[in-house]
């Protein structure tokens, strides 16, 4: 069964504008992945947060943490249409991540 | 090498036959994952290799499917009798040991089974 789900399904915005994704999960993790996917193959690593953080930056993403509500956001301020891409977070208990559906992200030149 | 290598990058196969599809994972990374993901979905775990342990294959979604891993460093994995449902892409991706690791994936293997 999936963990994470992410919400919305599909973003569609305006270049310099910011994304929120959201991602909610079910179960206690020890940490928090976001990845960005293009065309359907291979995932590259964006950011991970652990459960003792609330928030982390990384150049123009900002991701937060609420292990209360059992969820976590991606923020990606001052868009470019390169962000492009479906994002993904994954969440792990132990030694393996199960990823959500993710969110498809267009940004709009 | 420098990055996560899988091949074939596309592979088309006839329903009933058997594939395989390698991984070479980053030298030095003991953990190696094979996860599937069909059209527009997310990714499904299939099966994890940590160093010499035994791995967790309860992903695997029927004995027609099943991965080794040999000295510890590529992978190869194999459905046999494949059906058109397997088709998806099958993506690799190999960490450091530990938690809390990122994965680095593979650019994955297109499978369509006609």
């Amino acid at each position: 069964s999936q963990q994470g789900e992410e919400d919305p399904q599909a973003l569609s915005i305006q270049e310099g504008e910011n994304a929120t994704m959201n991602c909610s999960y079910k179960t206690s993790i020890n940490n928090l992945q976001w990845y960005r996917q293009n065309s359907g193959r291979g995932l590259v690593h964006l950011i991970l947060i652990r459960s003792n953080e609330r928030e982390k930056h990384s150049g123009r993403l900002r991701v937060t943490l609420d292990t209360s509500k059992k969820s976590s956001s991606l923020l990606i301020t001052a868009s470019r249409a390169a962000d492009t891409a479906s994002y993904f977070c994954a969440t792990a208990g132990t030694y393996k991540y199960i990823f959500g559906t993710g969110t498809r992200l267009k940004v709009l030149a | 090498g420098a990055g996560v290598s899988q091949s074939p990058s596309n592979k088309v196969t006839e329903k009933g036959k058997d594939v395989e599809l390698r991984c070479d994972p980053i030298s030095g990374h003991t953990a190696l994952y094979w996860y599937r993901q069909s059209l527009g979905q997310g990714l499904e775990f299939l099966i994890y290799f940590q160093g010499n342990s035994a791995p967790d294959k309860s992903g695997l979604p029927s004995d027609r499917f099943s991965a080794e891993r040999t000295g510890g460093s590529v992978s190869t994995l194999t459905i046999q009798r494949t059906q058109q449902e397997d088709s998806a892409v099958y993506l690799c991706a190999s960490s450091p040991q530990g938690q809390g690791r990122g994965y680095t994936f593979g650019s994955g293997t297109r499978l369509t089974v006609v």
